[in-house]
């Protein structure tokens, strides 16, 4: 089966353009998860979905960060204006409904990687 | 709120040599332990994972980790490494249920470079 596709791959930006990612999870999995992955450290949490709907966007910056899952299967993750410290990988990731959500097994895209100069 | 620590940020070591990278995790209730493997420019694979059973769980490429309840550890190791292995290795873990349902917390990674 087909994994989890991001694009871009990369990206390379000024301070206080915008951006937008995209991810499409693998085919029948309910729940989307988006991460950031700043250099050095491991992957932060930044939105979860449940279908279209917002389950878990505790971390995410809302006033410069939003996220929305069109119609239940692909997701953008904006973000307008950036800044320097945005700079990470954002990764993607989606989960199955059923057992497998619930002991948390996620599969992950290849991630985008964002430079804010 | 859920804490892991990945005790070593790199971890140097030579070729068919066994290795360990030691992996701590804060908690009082029920967990979900996971090790994901990430390669240079690529997203994180999942290596294993203990859900419940036995304590000595067996994942792919040869890894295997040990679940130690009372030290709160969950510790990889590979009698054997290969230079395929040298990438950036992820303990995760996830509280069974509750309002952490589906969340992941990561540690920040351990960098295992196998020199031949």
């Amino acid at each position: 089966e087909a994994g989890v596709a991001q694009s871009p791959r990369y990206k390379i930006i000024e301070k206080r353009q915008s951006v937008a990612f995209w991810c499409n999870p693998i085919s029948g999995h309910a729940t989307l998860y988006w991460y950031q992955q700043i250099l050095g450290q491991g992957p932060k949490l930044l939105i979860q979905f449940q279908n279209n709907g917002v389950v878990d966007d505790s971390q995410l910056p809302k006033d410069r960060f939003s996220a929305e899952r069109l119609k239940g299967v692909d997701s953008t993750l904006k973000i307008q204006p950036a800044k320097l410290e945005d700079s990470a990988v954002y990764l993607c990731a989606s989960s199955p409904k059923g057992l497998a959500l619930a002991k948390n097994i996620q599969y992950f895209g290849a991630g985008t990687r964002l430079s804010v100069l | 709120a859920q804490s892991v620590t990945q005790l070593d940020s790199q971890v140097p070591v030579f070729e068919e040599a066994p290795v360990e990278l030691r992996c701590n995790y804060s908690s009082s209730v029920s967990v979900y332990l996971f090790w994901y493997v990430q390669y240079p420019n690529q997203g994180l694979q999942l290596l294993l994972k203990y859900l419940s059973g036995s304590t000595l769980v067996k994942g792919i490429n040869g890894f295997e980790a040990e679940f130690n309840k009372s030290q709160t550890s969950f510790h990889l190791r590979k009698p054997s490494v290969h230079i395929s292995d040298t990438a950036e290795y992820f303990c995760a873990v996830s509280y069974a249920g509750g309002t952490s349902y589906g969340k992941l917390t990561f540690g920040q990674g351990t960098i295992l470079t196998v020199h031949p």
